[in-house]
């Protein structure tokens, strides 16, 4: 499986926009770039996916390089909501077999 | 209504004991999965369903047995429980075979005197 780096924790404060970024060197073709979140005491929660073009969606914004060797996920204004540890996932999708392999992620602190 | 649920949310027992979590989801997903999240918060998957078959099976103890009886519930049996397996256990669902969006169900937290 292709790896993801990530910074162990980054810190933010509310309603200030906040950058996670995650290196892929390795990501081959046919690889999406997918972002999920898991809240204290929670399960994870998607939050984005992409291949070679930036997306937007409700949640956030992911920001890929041209060469989809790095990425970054975008929150606009964070809230204290947005406290979690954030997981960048690689994989191929429609793969028959195709699973998520969650790496350490960044743990987001949102200072009020 | 929830749409991955699961229960219970709270298990301790004891060393040696079997137990069962369940699982539903009513988003009429084709795909269920297990996954366990230990005290490192390493979250690792153990089995997928699609459609009531397996399809996939990372190496985990012959004590986990999942179960399918339909494509909205997938269960986990755990017989002769070790302290080792204290985590917890999240299941997950999503559309179709391969589908990168899955929705996880809140967790149950198994605790193994």
């Amino acid at each position: 499986d292709a790896k993801t780096t990530q910074p162990n924790s980054m810190e933010s404060n509310e309603e200030e926009p906040v950058h996670l970024p995650c290196n892929h060197s390795t990501i081959s073709g046919t690889d999406y770039i997918h972002w999920y979140r898991q809240l204290p005491s929670q399960g994870p929660e998607y939050v984005i996916h992409g291949l070679t073009s930036n997306v937007n969606n409700r949640m956030a914004s992911l920001a890929i390089a041209e060469d989809r060797k790095s990425s970054t996920l975008i929150l606009h204004r964070a809230t204290l909501r947005d406290a979690a540890v954030y997981y960048c996932i690689l994989g191929n999708s429609g793969g028959s077999n195709y699973k998520l392999t969650f790496g350490k992620g960044t743990l987001l602190t949102v200072n009020p | 209504d929830t749409a991955v649920s699961q229960t219970p949310k709270y298990l301790v027992t004891q060393m040696g004991n079997d137990k069962s979590i369940k699982c539903e989801q009513n988003l009429g997903h084709d795909t269920m999965y297990w996954y366990k999240q230990d005290s490192k918060k390493f979250l690792k998957i153990m089995f997928s369903y699609n459609n009531k078959e397996l399809i996939i099976n990372e190496t985990v103890p012959n004590r986990f047995s999942p179960k399918s009886p339909d494509k909205a519930h997938l269960n986990l049996h755990i017989n002769s429980l070790e302290l080792g397996d204290s985590a917890v256990y999240f299941c997950a669902s999503s559309q179709r075979r391969g589908g990168e969006t899955q929705y996880f169900g809140p967790g149950t937290r198994l605790l193994v005197l």
